[in-house]
């Protein structure tokens, strides 16, 4: 079964300061999604940033950027000249695209990010 | 709709209760997905729909979990017979087709009490 760890519980960092986020995940698949969500105290969920495992590019997303190490199934992101706004859980998600009905996304237990002014 | 939208907000109901959560998708929107999310913990799959099917439920924990979408548009979650460990957090996404790596929009989720 495929697994998403996040050995974070919590970060916390300077306004203006890069942060990285750890991901690691467990499958046996060659392709599959990886994705990372942002939940503010709202709980509203909103995607950050998302990864094809068949590209070899790191995806960015303006201050956002993941580093993809398929080997290591390992998918870390990195916020750059992090803002207050930035404060949220921050959960890993992993899905595997094989089968008739499988979108299950497989999610990590969170990294809950404390940016301070 | 400017988003995904669920009601009610905050649901207190006392064990053995039954409840309906809804969750109204992005207009258009093919794919309707259901999540639990305890407290803490991230999001675990419920449900999935594409357009009025259920294709998967798989992550339904137990058969006192039941979920609709008879038009394709609106859909509704129950629970019969509500346990203290049922409560969570409700999460509801919906995405725009039926491709695996189309972004999900979120709702701001229920969140459900048993006392």
């Amino acid at each position: 079964a495929q697994t998403v760890t996040q050995s974070q519980p919590e970060m916390s960092v300077q306004e203006a300061e890069t942060v990285t986020l750890s991901c690691t995940y467990d499958t046996s698949e060659s392709n599959y999604y990886l994705f990372w969500y942002k939940q503010p105290p709202s709980r509203q969920m909103i995607l950050v940033i998302r990864q094809e495992a068949y590209k070899q590019q790191n995806a960015t997303e303006n201050r956002f950027s993941v580093n993809f190490q398929k080997a290591a199934k390992s998918f870390s992101l990195k916020i750059s000249d992090s803002q207050l706004g930035d404060t949220a859980m921050y959960f890993c998600a992993f899905m595997n695209p094989r089968g008739n009905s499988n979108y299950q996304l497989i999610w990590g237990a969170g990294t809950k990010l404390i940016i301070k002014p | 709709g400017a988003g995904v939208s669920q009601s009610p907000r905050y649901k207190v109901a006392k064990r053995g209760q039954d409840v309906a959560l809804r969750c109204d998708p992005i207009s258009g929107h093919v794919s309707l997905f259901w999540y639990q999310q305890a407290l803490g913990q991230g999001p675990e799959f419920l449900t999935y729909f594409q357009n009025e099917a259920q294709l998967d439920k798989s992550g339904l924990p137990s058969d006192r979990f039941f979920a609709e979408r008879p038009e394709g548009s609106v859909s509704t979650l129950k629970i019969q017979r509500t346990q203290q460990e049922d409560s969570a957090v409700y999460l509801c996404a919906s995405s725009e087709g039926q491709f695996r790596n189309q972004p999900q929009h979120f709702g701001d989720g229920t969140r459900l009490s048993i006392l």
